[in-house]
């Protein structure tokens, strides 16, 4: 029931960029993105109604295809300040309001 | 200053010894709820709360209870702790499900 969160982890250099995939086995109500960043709390990025809709945060955006149960998260011209563990939560159409995160994808941005 | 704050931020403790860990929200946040993080598996939801006195079930309640008695706070309750749930907990609040979630520091527990 964990959404499958592809990659793992990704090693970018300063300004290139990278999307993180978020892949559902059940019908999703939403999807949320959240960065951690090492000994932090996450800290909330953007979420993602049913609907299919894409949301843009200045250099960050993502996009969700509730047909194919999965959501995209995408990070153009990486900042240093971007390095992290990426997290999605998912909430099921059927499963009340619990949320479910992925296992987490690291990205390193390296000068 | 909008903030959820839980204590302890560390905590070792011995297995059977009950201990609550406290988490309040200033934010007049609706939905509260807790989680644990462990290497490799990320956030697993142990219980939420939509409302005062309206709990239900996240993915990995055993072990665990809460209680909503106030709306600030949501404190986590582990009646008979073992050393399987050694872990870093986080609490977080919304305004609603499906709002921006802010969460708190994390409490570090150990229970050997």
């Amino acid at each position: 029931q964990q959404p499958v969160q592809s990659p793992q982890a990704v090693i970018l250099r300063e300004g290139e960029d990278a999307v993180i995939n978020c892949s559902s086995s059940k019908a999703l109500y939403s999807v949320h993105w959240y960065r951690q960043k090492h000994g932090e709390a996450p800290v909330f990025l953007m979420i993602l109604l049913k609907g299919g809709e894409q949301k843009g945060h200045e250099k960050i955006s993502a996009s969700f295809n509730e047909k194919k149960q999965q959501s995209s998260l995408y990070l153009t011209a990486s900042q240093l300040s971007y390095s992290g563990t990426y997290f999605c939560g998912t909430e099921v159409e059927t499963g009340g309001f619990k949320t479910i995160f992925g296992a987490g994808t690291r990205l390193f941005v390296k000068a | 200053e909008a903030q959820v704050t839980q204590n302890p931020r560390y905590l070792i403790t011995v297995t059977g010894k009950k201990l609550t860990v406290t988490c309040s929200q200033n934010m007049n946040h609706e939905y509260m709820s807790w989680y644990r993080q462990d290497p490799g598996l990320g956030l697993r939801q142990i219980y939420y709360s939509m409302n005062v006195e309206v709990t239900d079930k996240g993915d990995v309640p055993e072990g665990y209870k809460v209680s909503r008695k106030e709306k600030r706070n949501f404190p986590l309750i582990l009646e008979s702790p073992s050393p399987n749930q050694t872990s870093l907990y986080f609490c977080a609040s919304s305004l609603f499900a499906n709002t921006e979630a802010f969460f708190g520091q994390g409490t570090r527990l150990t229970v050997v």
